[in-house]
């Protein structure tokens, strides 16, 4: 199973900062990488896929980059709403897999 | 406009059983592979099973292989999720989502608690 290690756990930024997070996959899993938001009582909302692809609708504010085991999520200038948690996913090798999720959150 | 509604949740008893329904509208669904993701607070999201759009084939997380079943009835834009034997770590949240290239989850329910407890 390809175990997925987000860090910062927490990120404590201000509106209008700039938010990098990061997955590490423990093997390589070529370009073959998610990420998701997720607010409170909601489910989670596709950002990203295949790494650097941004899913329909989501802001060009939102970025995504890296391939075999080290990728990033960069938010270029934090809007209010995108205070919340972000995970990654792989889709490289069954089982499909999540990491634990970084939270952002207003500084 | 794409929607998935969840239903079927609930309380339940250890070694008990449950099914969980996802009906789905604003999108070609007998084209799409389907899934259902969890969610826990101490184990965040976890991906549960997928299927194809013809159902013949099916993935499974080792932690609920054997004993939850998914189905799905095109004629019914619907999918489905037997689980059976239920324990106290399958109490979670569960999802369905519409999958993007196979393994990506484009589109997510609104769902459906889960409770495993005497």
């Amino acid at each position: 199973e390809i175990v997925l290690t987000q860090s910062p756990a927490t990120l404590s930024l201000s509106p209008g900062e700039r938010a990098t997070l990061s997955c590490r996959a423990s093997q390589s899993i070529s370009s073959y990488l998610a990420w998701y938001q997720q607010k409170p009582g909601q489910a989670p909302r596709l950002l990203i896929y295949g790494a650097s692809s941004r899913a329909t609708g989501i802001p060009d504010r939102f970025s995504g980059g890296g391939s075999g085991t080290d990728f990033t999520l960069t938010i270029s200038s934090l809007e209010p709403e995108d205070f919340a948690v972000y995970y990654c996913q792989q889709r490289s090798i069954w089982p499909l897999t999540f990491g634990g999720g970084t939270k952002v959150e207003i500084k | 406009e794409v929607q998935l509604l969840e239903s079927g949740g609930g309380l339940v008893q250890p070694g008990g059983s449950l099914r969980l329904s996802c009906a789905a509208s604003g999108f070609t669904f007998s084209t799409y592979v389907m899934s259902w993701v969890r969610q826990t607070p101490g184990k965040g999201l976890e991906w549960v099973s997928t299927i194809n759009d013809g159902g013949d084939k099916i993935f499974y997380s080792d932690s609920v292989k054997g004993r939850f079943t998914i189905s799905r009835d095109n004629s019914k834009n619907t999918v489905y999720l037997q689980m059976n034997s239920l324990r106290a770590e399958d109490t979670a949240v569960y999802y369905c989502a519409k999958n993007l290239q196979w393994s990506y989850f484009d589109y997510w329910g609104q769902g459906a608690l889960v409770t495993v407890s005497s």
